[in-house]
């Protein structure tokens, strides 16, 4: 099935440090979401984008939809180690659709 | 509890059998979800219930796969003749309107021997 190009696949940083991570795609999405995931537990949405352009914050935690409507991005700032976990990002398409498509995940890892 | 509940959370079954999976969603929510998870891979689509219909089955894969949600409230994924190739963690969301505002249980980690 279709999926999101997500990068990178992996990040290894110090706790402390800021951390960017995005998603593109080839399709137009009208809603753009980013999930953590921690291990044996399902997805928690993190943040949900419904405007091309529109900046929101949650915490630390700041993302993006991109004005093409093809991408997006995730910042998270001065990382602490229970930000330890897989990042997705997913998008819906335009028409009501309610069939999410899912990156394929970043997987982030904090040295205390 | 009062999320998304999920039966059993692992299965291993031998290839060629069937399988059911479980899915109790939050108390109200019309909406119900099923993807699946491969390893190292995000989730993908399989179906979407709006009440008791299917109003998008678009994601299964081929005729072995099956879902159902006869009142509107609990939904089993049913696998006939299981293969290797369908191992992977099932994912199951429930939301009161929109996938937008999905919650997702924690997964049934299937496993075909």
């Amino acid at each position: 099935g279709q999926q999101l190009n997500q990068s990178p696949q992996s990040m290894f940083i110090q706790e402390g440090e800021d951390v960017s991570m995005n998603c593109t795609s080839s399709s137009i999405f009208n809603t753009w979401l980013w999930y953590k995931q921690d291990p044996g537990e399902g997805p928690v949405l993190l943040i949900a984008l419904y405007k091309a352009g529109e900046l929101t914050s949650n915490g630390r935690l700041t993302a993006q939809f991109g004005i093409t409507r093809k991408d997006s991005f995730l910042n998270i700032s001065a990382s602490i180690p229970s930000d330890v976990g897989i990042y997705f990002c997913a998008g819906s398409y335009q028409g009501g659709s309610e069939k999410l498509v899912f990156g394929k995940g970043t997987k982030l890892t904090v040295n205390p | 509890g009062a999320g998304v509940s999920q039966t059993p959370s692992n299965k291993v079954t031998e290839k060629g059998k069937y399988v059911e999976l479980r899915c109790d969603p939050i108390s109200g929510h019309t909406a119900l979800y099923w993807y699946r998870q491969s390893l190292g891979q995000g989730p993908e689509f399989l179906i979407y219930f709006q009440g008791t219909g299917a109003a998008d089955d678009s994601g299964l894969p081929n005729d072995r796969f099956f879902a159902v949600r006869p009142e509107g409230s609990v939904s089993t994924l049913k696998i006939q003749r299981t293969e290797r190739g369908d191992s992977a963690v099932y994912l199951c969301a429930s939301s009161p309107r929109t996938a937008v505002r999905a919650f997702f249980g924690q997964g049934t980690r299937l496993t075909v021997v």
